[in-house]
């Protein structure tokens, strides 16, 4: 069966300084991966998508970056972090060529920044 | 452009029905889900309507028209577990899928 993971689950950063969150998948192969945002009392906000190894697509301009090393690694970064930074990423994956692309989401990561 | 409507709060009675709607402007429709997201949690799939028409899955049913850009998720038989947020998204094709910004249901005993 398939797994996400995530990590870590928590984290609180000063404003200025560097991010890394990192998202394996197990169980598939070459799948879709992506990276949202969920800010306090809105909607899940697609940050950036992979169909495969080092192909990335942003979808909202900003001071993040993401990178896709492996088949199943994704790994969101920033060089220095904002306060409106702050939110629940959530990593998820979907079959490519999937039938419908069903996402299946990691446990998510809450970041603040303060 | 990508729009998404969903009520922001509702409140229902446990063992009743519960209807929450959602519409939806978008510029490709390759279908559309409903995710449950139970507070500080991720989202779970709940369902993906593609043609017109009610879907049943157990208690839960999503209905579908694309004419009028409009969908709606229906919980019977609440139960208390049932609180949580219900996440509308747009399959719009090419990998990506638009979230709503999800409707919150308290359901009291």
């Amino acid at each position: 069966s398939q797994t996400i993971h995530q990590w870590p689950a928590t984290l609180v950063q000063p404003v200025g300084s560097p991010l890394s969150l990192e998202c394996t998948v197990e169980g598939t192969s070459n799948p879709n991966l992506y990276w949202y945002r969920q800010a306090a009392g809105r909607g899940l906000q697609l940050l950036f998508y992979s169909v495969g190894i080092g192909q990335i697509s942003s979808e909202v301009p900003q001071n993040l970056s993401a990178s896709r090393p492996q088949d199943r690694q994704f790994i969101l970064s920033s060089k220095k972090l904002l306060l409106s930074d702050s939110g629940f990423y959530l990593c998820a994956w979907s079959v490519t060529g999937g039938r419908h692309y069903e996402q299946y989401f990691g446990p998510g990561t809450r970041l603040t920044v303060t | 452009g990508q729009n998404i409507d969903q009520p922001t709060e509702m409140t229902a009675t446990e063992g009743a029905i519960v209807q929450i709607n959602c519409t939806y402007q978008t510029s490709g429709f390759n279908g559309l889900f409903w995710y449950q997201q139970h507070a500080g949690e991720a989202p779970t799939f709940l369902s993906y309507n593609v043609l017109d028409g009610l879907e049943e899955k157990g208690r839960f049913s999503s209905f579908l028209s694309r004419s009028k850009g409009y969908s709606y998720l229906l919980l019977k038989e609440l139960q208390m577990k049932d609180s949580a947020s219900y996440l509308c998204a747009v399959n719009g094709g090419y990998q990506k899928v638009t979230f709503g910004t999800g409707t919150k249901l308290q359901v009291i005993p």
